[in-house]
């Protein structure tokens, strides 16, 4: 059983460039979630979507970012016009259910954005 | 804002147990306590959660005080590998997202 993947593993862009992150959850997972690690810092949740569905996003910047999980094929976090800041590790998780005690997410190997 | 606190790092010899603390005093009845670790560039890793019994699993154990207020993980028998941050997280039932702190670097060496 595959775990979480994630596409590509690096990206460069450069400043106005848009950046396509891909994630294709677990096998059997329809919840997807996507969280941000800065330079230096802890990881911050961004987006929590189910299949065709943004449930929360209460993580995510207002401009620029977007979010996509469709009824076929992986998740998609779109960035529009990258700037400096935004080079970081962007990881995806995925999980089984979401409102269960056993709701362990799973993480996947991460996309390390770096914008130049 | 997490609603943890642990130590920023400590150390551990290869072969002995690791003791990771984690206060979590205004922890709620129906929240319950996670633990992740995240091996240098790479994705967390879950490694056990509980509600107020202890629990063990393959890769450690995960002691709850009788007042839920504070937590401790064990890892018995430390290795290389295991040198990584240790993030104790706090979240409720039914809620679905994990608020990261700065977790505690665990050094293991030789």
């Amino acid at each position: 059983n595959a775990g979480v993947m994630q596409n590509p593993r690096h990206l460069v862009r450069r400043r106005g460039q848009e950046a396509r992150l891909r994630c294709s959850p677990m096998k059997g997972h329809s919840h997807v979630y996507w969280y941000r690690q800065l330079p230096e810092e802890g990881l911050k949740f961004m987006v929590y979507l189910q299949k065709e569905n943004i449930i929360d996003e209460s993580g995510m910047p207002k401009e620029r970012f977007s979010a996509e999980f469709p009824k076929e094929g992986p998740s998609i976090l779109r960035i529009q016009q990258v700037v400096r800041g935004d080079s970081a590790a962007y990881f995806c998780a995925s999980s089984r259910l979401a409102e269960s005690s056993y709701n362990e997410q799973f993480f996947g190997p991460g996309t390390r954005l770096t914008v130049l | 804002d997490a609603k943890t606190t642990q130590p920023p790092s400590m150390d551990c010899a290869e072969g002995r147990a690791a003791n990771l603390p984690c206060n979590h005093s205004t922890i709620s009845g129906n929240e319950y306590v996670y633990w992740y670790r995240q091996i240098h560039s790479q994705g967390p890793q879950y490694i056990i959660h509980g509600l107020k019994n202890n629990e063990t699993n393959e890769m450690a154990s995960l002691i709850i005080t009788e007042d839920r207020k504070s937590s401790t993980l064990i890892l018995p028998h430390a290795t290389l590998r295991d040198t990584a941050v240790y993030y104790c997280i706090v979240r409720p039932s039914g809620y679905s997202t994990l608020t990261f702190g700065k977790g505690t670097m665990l050094l293991v060496s030789p």
